[in-house]
């Protein structure tokens, strides 16, 4: 069965870094690319940016609202996506979800991780 | 540019059928689209795929009341014979090379 399970959320204050984890379970991870989605408290989903696997060659994408500030990267020996997000504003304050995907098309999510950043 | 449009509410009876839209923008009517549910203080999880071919994939444990279909750039999921769990914000998702896009969501409640 697959499995997503975000970490690291957190209270961090505007200008300060945070990482998330997304640990994967039950499938291959190393052939898969993987994608973080937000969603603001009261609003829609955002893509936020994707990985893709390894074969094609590890490299990433990001939507423009984070490009520069963050960073996803993956440790196909851990099944293990990260999103490392800098200079962090208060609009980042969202839950954080990572999802598995093929070729763009997302089929499983993992439960979110809260974001909070506040002063 | 690739955009989703989703009315944001709909509504439908207990028992009857609902037929959601989404919209894709100009230039991109060809694009396959996914159909994502979630339901009040959930998470996302996904229902299903409509490829450009016209074939489709659902997700683990989908009823069959959950179905996709097509005309030009519109995408449509319907849900069959509603149960009150079906109330929920339904979100399509579509994507090109180097970008991921989701459409605004519809509310959807079940009378």
């Amino acid at each position: 069965e697959v499995h997503l399970v975000e970490s690291g959320g957190g209270l961090v204050q505007p200008g300060r870094s945070l990482r998330l984890s997304c640990t994967a379970s039950g499938f291959t991870f190393g052939v898969y690319a993987m994608t973080w989605v937000r969603q603001a408290p009261g609003k829609g989903l955002e893509w936020v940016g994707f990985i893709r696997h390894k074969a094609y060659g590890g490299t990433t994408e990001y939507a423009a609202s984070v490009r520069g500030r963050f960073t996803i990267s993956r440790d196909d020996s851990k099944s293990i996506a990260y999103l490392q997000m800098n200079s962090l504003k208060t609009e980042d304050t969202a839950v954080y979800y990572c999802t598995r995907e093929w070729g763009g098309d997302t089929d499983y999510w993992g439960q979110g991780t809260l974001v909070t950043v506040s002063s | 540019q690739l955009v989703l449009t989703q009315s944001p509410s709909a509504s439908a009876s207990l028992g009857a059928s609902v037929k959601l839209t989404c919209t894709l923008s100009s230039g991109h009517s060809s694009y396959a689209i996914a159909w994502h549910q979630q339901q009040p203080e959930k998470g996302p999880r996904y229902l299903m795929t409509l490829n450009t071919d016209g074939s489709h994939r659902k997700g683990d444990g989908i009823p069959d009341r959950f179905s996709v279909s097509s005309s030009g750039a519109e995408r449509y999921l319907t849900i069959s014979s509603l149960h009150s769990e079906d109330e929920a914000d339904y979100y399509c998702q579509t994507w090109g090379t180097d970008i991921r896009v989701f459409g605004g969501g519809t509310k959807l409640t079940v009378l």
